[in-house]
This record gives structure tokens, C-alpha cells and sequence, in this order.
């Protein structure tokens, strides 16, 4: 069965205190990877779409990388209104989408 | 959010009501997803849609029904609501092929007591 086991659960930083983040999935023909961003109260919102091991994407302070069994979320010299919670999501042969649990980040001023 | 709409945004119902939650959306995607959202299970998918009149299951469909009779709009009925499905219910949408993921809706936020 598909599985997508994120960690920390939480983590708090101070600003400007650079950190990572980890997905590890077990999927039977991965089609993507995805992150995403979720901030108290809203719906999910889309940062990063990963496709092949070696692969990696950036978006302002975040860059997403991926292995075989992995993917990372480096979040670099971090602000406070980076503090919302990340998912990861994988996507499988038969298109199901798989989400982990999320990894809530606080960053301190 | 753009182009999706859920209502309603929050709702308070008893122990065996029926109870219909509505997601709309104003792009003519043609796959729509329902998901409910608890602590410690993130995101798990309810039901699905690939067109008007076409649905299938998710992972946790016990108790739930939906239906799509338009292209933009997807309802998710609970036939007789549990304290279980206290949850947090969100709507998305795909593009298919492209590399955006899902555009999520906003939520509605269902408590059964």
C-alpha cells in the first residue's frame, strides 16, 4: 500500500535558523511528487511538483529535492510568515493522490 | 482559491441528519476530489469525479455518497451523519497533465454532535 510518512511533525525555528523538512513514501510507480502549503483555516496550496530522483525545484527561500525514498523541503534563513504547514503528496500509477500528515512550522521573530 | 467555492463554510448538525456538502467550481475542470481532513491522518480522499455522472471511490467512502450532474458543480452527501465524520471537508480540482497539483477550495468545517 501507498504511504507517505512525514517528519517532523512540528518544528519550531528562530528567524533566519535554516532547517529541513522530510517526506519518506513508499509508492508503486511514482508519477509525481508534490508539495504543498497550508495555512491555518485555508485549503492546501500548491509550491512544488517533483518527478525523478536528482530532481530539484525552488521557490524563494524553499528548494524541494528528491531520492528515491525521499524528498526534502529546505526552507533557508526562514521569516515568520513562512510559519504554516507543509504536505507532501505523492501520486501513484493509477493517479491517486497520497497525502502524509503535514510537518506544522513556527518561526520565531 | 480561485474558481472553486464550498458552502457552506461551516455547519453544525445532529447524530443521523442527512447533510450535503456543496463544492462549485467556475473552470470546467473535469476532475473533481472530495477529501476530509483530521489530526494526525492529513488528507484522505472521500470520493471522486471524472466528469458529469462519473464517480468512484476513495480510500474512505463508508457513509458517503456524492454526485456530479454538471460539470462545475460536486456534492458530497453524508446519509446520516456520525460523530465520526466531524472533520474538516475540502473540494479540489486537476488540470490534467499539468504540473500545478491540485487548487483546493477552502474548507468546510462539519461538526456532528
Amino acid at each position: 500500500e501507498d504511504q507517505v510518512t512525514q517528519s517532523p511533525e512540528a518544528l519550531r525555528l528562530q528567524e533566519g535558523e535554516s532547517s529541513s523538512l522530510n517526506c519518506s513514501y513508499t509508492v508503486s510507480g511514482l508519477r509525481g511528487l508534490f508539495w504543498y502549503r497550508q495555512d491555518p483555516g485555508k485549503g492546501p496550496e500548491f509550491l512544488f511538483t517533483l518527478y525523478s530522483a536528482g530532481e530539484e525545484k525552488e521557490k524563494e527561500r524553499l528548494k524541494a529535492t528528491l531520492t528515491k525514498k525521499e524528498s526534502f523541503l529546505h526552507i533557508t534563513a526562514p521569516k515568520p510568515e513562512d510559519s504554516a504547514t507543509y504536505l507532501c503528496a505523492v501520486q501513484a500509477g493509477n493517479n491517486d493522490m497520497r497525502f502524509g500528515a503535514g510537518t506544522r512550522l513556527t518561526v520565531k521573530p | 482559491d480561485a474558481g472553486i467555492t464550498q458552502s457552506p463554510r461551516h455547519k453544525v448538525t445532529e447524530t443521523g441528519t442527512p447533510v450535503t456538502l456543496r463544492c462549485h467550481q467556475t473552470e470546467n475542470h473535469r476532475y473533481m476530489y472530495w477529501y476530509r481532513q483530521d489530526p494526525g491522518h492529513g488528507l484522505r480522499l472521500i470520493h471522486y469525479s471524472y466528469g458529469v455522472k462519473d464517480t468512484d471511490k476513495g480510500e474512505v467512502s463508508d457513509g458517503y455518497s456524492v454526485s456530479r450532474s454538471k460539470t462545475e458543480d460536486f456534492l458530497l452527501t453524508l446519509e446520516s451523519a456520525t460523530s465520526s465524520q466531524t472533520s474538516v471537508y475540502f473540494c479540489a480540482i486537476s488540470v490534467t497533465g499539468a504540473d500545478y497539483g491540485y487548487t483546493f477550495g477552502s474548507g468546510t468545517r462539519l461538526t456532528v454532535v
